[in-house]
């Protein structure tokens, strides 16, 4: 079994509409990201979170929202979906005792906004 | 500001070895990644480097010069599977990783 997952892998939607991804993940780690890829751009941070109770804007948060459940859950939230949220998604993790603090991806959603 | 450079595609045949470049400014440094990502797929994680010099691990090496902001990727032996995009990421002050676009490697046969 994978130890990163994201659901759903695929969505299409419609402008305006509230979407949830939702990554959960069984390594037992502390941190959890989200970023997006498009292409010919390197990833970029949406936010991130340290432990339960920490949230943090990272690099393009302006659109989106994250819930952190508990430690192995971490959903990216879209208010009000634009086309230009059309992209693909990755939750990611790391380990707070790892010294290199190493990112494990999730196999990633393709999110499509019409 | 912050930036990381690598060459957008680069290309090269069964057998061979290629060496891929990265080159990076962050504010504070804590270490130099390369992910493999195939298409559509997530990054794998490949190598990390904080110090100086190089870390081999099979049929890929990973480069650091932190004084020049350098790293190299170096693939030997290259199998068709190797078709993939490799991106370079720079950890700042702040452990965030910097990413670079990934260089796209076409290996032919």
């Amino acid at each position: 079994d994978a130890d990163v997952t994201q659901t759903p892998r695929n969505r299409i939607t419609k402008t305006g509409k509230r979407i949830m991804l939702e990554c959960s993940q069984t390594k037992g780690h502390d941190r959890m990201y989200w970023y997006r890829q498009d292409p010919g751009l390197g990833l970029r941070l949406i936010y991130y979170s340290f432990d339960v109770k920490d949230i943090n804007k990272g690099e393009i948060s302006d659109g989106y929202s994250v819930s952190r459940q508990a430690q192995a859950k971490f959903s990216l939230s879209l208010e009000s979906a634009i086309p230009n949220q059309t992209a693909l998604y990755f939750c990611a993790t790391s380990d707070l005792g790892d010294s290199t603090d190493t990112q494990y991806f999730g196999p990633g959603t393709r999110l499509t906004v019409l | 500001g912050q930036n990381i450079d690598q060459p957008t595609e680069m290309t090269a045949t069964e057998g061979a070895i290629v060496q891929i470049n990265c080159t990076y400014q962050t504010s504070g440094f804590n270490g130099l990644f390369w992910y493999q990502q195939h298409a559509g797929e997530a990054p794998t994680f490949l190598s990390y480097n904080v110090l100086d010099g190089l870390e081999e691990k099979g049929r890929f090496s990973s480069f650091l010069s932190r004084s020049k902001g350098y790293s190299y990727l170096l693939l030997k032996e290259l199998q068709m599977k190797d078709s993939a995009s490799y991106l370079c990421a720079s950890m700042d002050s702040n452990y965030q990783l910097i990413w670079g676009a990934g260089t796209k490697l076409i290996i032919k046969p």
